[in-house]
């Protein structure tokens, strides 16, 4: 199965600082990447699909990029909401796989 | 507004069996595969099991798979998991997921708020 490794484990940012969440796979995914946000004690949320593409309602200051095997999960400009664990996911090979999550705190 | 509400989750002794249900609204259930997907505590996510739309091809994680068993009634927009013979490692938090087309190589973009399985004596 296609492993998804997430670095860093943890950040820890201020509100307002630019955060760069990384994802990387075993072997090539082509764009079938997603990232998904959880907050604690809620259900996940998704965020990006495609690796690139905001799913609806997603504030434009979240954007992802990326193919193959690297992606990329950035947010322009941190807002108190978004202190959270997110995960990456991809579709390309079964079984779907999660990496194991970074979680952003606040500085 | 879509919305999965889940129920069926509880405590359960090793070996037993519990069904899982998601009842599904705001969209045309059965345009869409659906998936279980679970998170033990404190751990990250781990996809369990697919279902397609229309063809209702199953798919599992080999950690689950000939013990349970996943189905959908688009009569009734619900989902199920039938879980048998439950073992400690299966304790977590089951959540459905709607996927975005009929396929279950879909990406998942809604999630249901999840319900609590307990396996332990």
């Amino acid at each position: 199965e296609v492993v998804l490794t997430q670095s860093p484990a943890t950040l820890s940012l201020s509100p307002g600082e630019r955060a760069t969440l990384s994802c990387r796979a075993s072997q090539s995914v082509s764009t079938y990447l997603a990232w998904h946000q959880q907050k604690p004690g809620q259900a996940p949320r998704l965020l990006i699909y495609d690796a690139s593409n905001r799913a609806t309602g997603i504030p434009a200051r979240f954007s992802g990029s990326g193919s193959g095997t690297d992606f990329t999960l950035t947010i322009s400009s941190l807002e108190p909401e978004d202190f959270a664990v997110y995960y990456c996911q991809q579709r390309s090979a079964w079984p779907p796989t999660f990496g194991q999550g970074t979680k952003l705190e606040i500085k | 507004e879509v919305q999965l509400l889940e129920s069926g989750g509880g405590l359960v002794q090793p070996g037993g069996s519990l069904r899982l249900s998601c009842a599904a609204s705001g969209f045309t259930f059965n345009r869409h595969a659906m998936s279980w997907v679970r998170q033990a505590p404190g751990k990250g996510l781990e996809w369990v099991s697919a279902i397609s739309g229309t063809s209702g091809s199953t798919y599992y994680a080999d950690s689950v798979r000939g013990r349970f068993t996943i189905s959908r009634a688009d009569s009734k927009n619900t989902l199920y998991l039938h879980m048998n013979s439950l073992r400690a490692e299966d304790t977590a938090i089951y959540y459905c997921a709607k996927q975005g087309a009929l396929q279950v190589g879909a990406t998942i973009v809604y999630w249901g708020q999840g319900t609590l399985v307990t396996v332990s004596s």
